[in-house]
């Protein structure tokens, strides 16, 4: 079963706007990551967050994380065309760090 | 080298088919994986090799066989498959099964006919 559920499915936005993505999980966690896909290929690692920090930074991205809530979010500000992908987030626990689980997924569109 | 290979892209086989996919990397990560993306789906864990040795089987059907044949290989072995196993397979690689960063290699699209 998946760990995480994403909102929006989908989002269309114009290019040099920011996107925001929210996951939210159900179980306790060791960390969180994202993932981007673009259509029918493999999966791009875009940042990770352990659990005991609350916000991440890279680049374009940030990233937050509330265990409280057991949520997370992405935020992708000055978007690009080439932005458009799906973005995944991803959780492991602590006793199994192989085994992520990806949440469901937003579809990003970028709009010229 | 930061890049996971998979063959062939594209197939397509018949139900009573015998076929293989590949993944290949050269990061010296010593764990792979193997998932499979149905369309507008996240990817599922089916496997995964730790220093060559199978680990976690997510209770995949045996007409999916994977193989480890050395630290840089994966195969899948694919027999008898139905047309509800079409999708993406996808295959992974990280440093150890400890490390959560995985480097996905660009899938292999398999239609069952």
């Amino acid at each position: 079963s998946q760990q995480g559920e994403e909102d929006p499915q989908a989002l269309s936005i114009q290019e040099g706007e920011n996107a925001t993505m929210n996951c939210s999980y159900k179980t306790s966690i060791n960390n969180l990551q994202w993932y981007r896909q673009n259509s029918g290929r493999g999966l791009v690692h875009l940042i990770l967050i352990r659990s005991n920090e609350r916000e991440k930074h890279s680049g374009r991205l940030r990233v937050t994380l509330d265990t409280s809530k057991k949520s997370s979010s992405l935020l992708i500000t000055a978007s690009r065309a080439a932005d458009t992908a799906s973005y995944f987030c991803a959780t492991a626990r602590y006793s199994s760090a192989s085994k992520i689980i990806f949440g469901s997924g937003t579809r990003l569109s970028i709009r010229p | 080298d930061t890049e996971v290979t998979q063959t062939p892209k594209h197939l397509v086989m018949g139900m009573t088919n015998k076929k293989s996919l590949k993944c290949e990397q050269h990061m010296g990560h010593r764990a792979m994986y193997w998932y499979k993306q149905k369309a507008k789906k996240p990817p599922e864990l089916m496997f995964v090799y730790s220093y060559e040795k199978l680990s976690i089987n997510e209770s995949v059907p045996s007409r999916f066989s994977p193989e480890c044949p050395n630290s840089s290989l994966l195969n899948l072995h694919l027999h008898a498959l139905q047309p509800e196993d079409s999708a993406l397979y996808l295959c992974a690689s990280s440093q150890t099964d400890r490390t959560y960063e995985q480097y996905f290699g660009p899938g292999t699209r398999l239609t069952v006919t």
